[in-house]
């Protein structure tokens, strides 16, 4: 049982380009989550998803990020417009539908995004 | 703003040491808090789901225990190993969102 992917694992951009982060859930897991760590910083949420839903959006900021998980296909956190600031990793994760919602969440490799 | 606290930042001991670190969080609303460790270049792996104030659960040498009424948990290594070396962290579960709020880590690293 194939975990949480994420790709690509390490992606560069210029200042201005946009960036698109995928991550596929473990088989079965409709729920998503995406995290970012910044440089010496901890994990800090962004964004939670349901298909074709976004739950909870609290932690994105307010321009230049979007996320979606669609019905079909991985889920895609966007960065438009990308600037040095946003050089960060991030982390997707993924929890079942059935269950508590406190449920375990598994996490992906990660995405390590360097903005020149 | 919900903030979870956990210390110390960082800690070195020598093979064979039994260790602990601690994680502190809101003692209201209270759902759930996780440990997770996270080894470099690694996922973050969920160790202990933890629900219940009194609760105490053990993985091999590693136990965690919970006090939500004063709001604070307990990770503990007995004989700490090399593999051990990795970052710790706690989060606490915001059920007004569904999100985990992660603590700063505990960064241990265990010298043979």
């Amino acid at each position: 049982n194939a975990g949480v992917m994420q790709n690509p694992r390490h992606l560069v951009r210029r200042r201005g380009q946009e960036a698109r982060l995928r991550c596929s859930p473990m088989k079965g897991h409709s729920h998503v989550y995406w995290y970012r760590q910044l440089p010496e910083e901890g994990l800090k949420f962004m964004v939670y998803l349901q298909k074709e839903n976004i739950i909870d959006e609290s932690g994105m900021p307010k321009e230049r990020f979007s996320a979606e998980f669609p019905k079909e296909g991985p889920s895609i956190l966007r960065i438009q417009q990308v600037v040095r600031g946003d050089s960060a990793a991030y982390f997707c994760a993924s929890s079942p539908p059935t269950g508590p919602a406190y449920n375990e969440q598994f996490f992906g490799p990660g995405t390590r995004l360097t903005v020149l | 703003i919900l903030n979870v606290e956990q210390s110390p930042q960082s800690l070195h001991v020598q093979e064979g040491d039994s260790t602990n670190f601690t994680c502190s969080f809101p003692s209201s609303n209270f759902y759930a808090l996780h440990w997770y460790r996270w080894e470099t270049a690694k996922s973050p792996e969920a160790l202990f789901v933890m629900t219940l104030n009194g609760d105490e659960k053990k993985k091999g040498r590693i136990s965690a225990t919970l006090n939500t009424k004063e709001g604070y948990s307990y990770l503990y290594i007995k004989g700490s190993q090399p593999e051990d070396s990795a970052t710790y962290l706690c989060a606490f579960f915001d059920n007004q969102g569904g999100k985990l709020i992660f603590g700063q880590g505990t960064e241990l690293s265990v010298k043979p």
